[in-house]
């Protein structure tokens, strides 16, 4: 059963333009989420998480939403740049859990010049 | 500061031979991470650390064994490798954070069972 669901495998955007990238959730218990970047050949990297408690993080170019009546979250990147092509995988947890993070199966990007 | 590196990069195994993966950190991170990343599957904890002489199964443990017997090393095992654990393996580190940890994450290495 996939907990934490990325149902888009690929998206492409133009350069200059928004990229909203989605992420869904099954489990009410979760109460921090992430998004991180990978990039081929490398671990994936950090890039902005969110707590239950907030409904929106800013970070520049990267903004991550959050409705939990919805059980959704997602990314958002203005301006959209070539070297934002890369595969983003959000991730969920619970903070009184067992420090495990359910990842979802990943989006890949492709920002076109 | 290399940050978290992993040992080796790429191996081929024939089913049933062993191996071990080395990850290192050299950010005295307490907590420690196996996950290994398949088609379609994003990324699945196989076990996990929260110290020195501390492993904890994650969600895909069977079939791997894992040592910490240093703070800044963890080592996963393949005793008897199968075609099924053909797969990319991630090893990530993190300070305690209460469940908000920020993971690290090494490069990764890419293992073939033939």
């Amino acid at each position: 059963d996939q907990q934490v669901k990325q149902n888009s495998p690929s998206l492409s955007v133009q350069e200059g333009r928004i990229s909203i990238l989605n992420c869904d959730y099954t489990n009410s218990m979760f109460d921090y989420f992430l998004w991180y970047k990978k990039y081929p050949a490398e671990g994936p990297t950090f890039l902005i998480s969110i707590s239950s408690i907030k409904d929106k993080n800013e970070d520049g170019r990267f903004t991550v939403f959050l409705n939990k009546s919805a059980k959704h979250l997602s990314l958002h990147i203005v301006p959209s740049q070539p070297g934002d092509s890369a595969v983003y995988f959000c991730a969920a947890s619970r903070t009184s859990g067992t420090y495990k993070y359910i990842f979802g199966t990943g989006t890949r990007l492709k920002v076109l010049a | 500061n290399a940050g978290v590196t992993q040992t080796p990069k790429f191996r081929v195994l024939k089913t049933g031979q062993s191996m071990t993966l080395l990850c290192a950190q050299d950010m005295n991170h307490e907590y420690m991470y196996w996950y290994r990343q398949d088609p379609g599957m994003g990324l699945r904890l196989i076990h996990y650390s929260v110290g020195e002489g501390t492993t904890a199964k994650g969600e895909v443990p069977d079939g791997y064994n894992v040592s910490r017997l240093k703070k800044q090393n963890f080592l996963l095992g393949l005793e008897s490798a199968a075609p099924s654990q053909t797969s990319v393996y991630f090893c990530a580190s993190s300070f305690p954070a209460g469940g908000q940890e920020t993971q690290y994450f090494g490069p990764g290495t890419r293992l073939l069972v033939l």
